[in-house]
């Protein structure tokens, strides 16, 4: 069966540091990977998705980027994170052609 | 855009229906979804409904759909307070890629 993992779990960094979160995929191949972020109060927003390795599509301009270096393995990174960076970001996949999205545990981001 | 929208708060008495309903804008929406989220946790899709169809039921749960007005709704039978969590409403449109837009989510309070 296809699990996805995400961490760390809880991240707690200081305006101007970096970020790195991690997802990946297992069972499945070639899946369609996404990275959400949910603020306080407010739905879902789609960030970051991929049909494949090294093919990332941005949703939102920001002070984030993504990269897939692996198949199942999709990375959310920042070189100086801001305040409004905070929030709970999920990590989502797909199969190809497949409707249906699984999301991971999520990784929640305090920056102060 | 597409748009989603529900209501933010319901709460309920343990032994209850619940009903959560939900609009959305996109005239071609393809499949409809329900997630719920646990506090701290990610999304876990609980069930979703083809846009050619106006009902499907799994055990507790049961998905009306009228594609006229646009309206989705979501009905759990017999609440209990492990019900508790936040309930999105998505859609897709058709086009292939199947990235959903989410509602903001209606927090559900069972209380007993």
């Amino acid at each position: 069966s296809q699990t996805i993992h995400q961490w760390p779990a809880t991240l707690v960094q200081p305006v101007g540091s970096p970020l790195s979160l991690e997802c990946t995929v297992e069972g499945t191949s070639n899946p369609n990977l996404y990275w959400y972020r949910q603020a306080a109060g407010r739905g879902l927003q789609l960030l970051f998705y991929s049909v494949g390795i090294g093919q990332i599509s941005s949703e939102v301009p920001q002070n984030l980027s993504a990269s897939r270096p692996q198949d199942r393995q999709f990375i959310l990174s920042s070189k100086k994170l801001l305040l409004s960076d905070s929030g709970f970001y999920l990590c989502a996949w797909s199969g190809q052609g497949v409707h249906e999205q699984f999301f991971g545990p999520g990784t929640r981001l305090t920056v102060l | 855009g597409e748009d989603v929208e529900q209501s933010l708060f319901l709460s309920v008495r343990e032994g209850d229906s619940s009903v959560i309903n939900c609009t959305y804008t996109d005239s071609s929406s393809t499949y409809l979804y329900w997630y719920k989220q646990e506090p701290g946790a990610g999304l876990q899709l609980l069930t979703y409904i083809f846009s050619n169809m106006d009902m499907k039921q799994d055990q507790r749960l049961t998905v009306l759909l009228n594609k006229k007005d646009k309206h989705l709704s979501l009905r759990i039978a017999d609440t209990q307070t492990g019900d508790s969590a936040i309930y999105f409403c998505a859609e897709t449109a058709s086009g292939g890629s199947y990235i959903p837009t989410f509602g903001r989510g209606t927090s559900l309070i069972v209380h007993p």
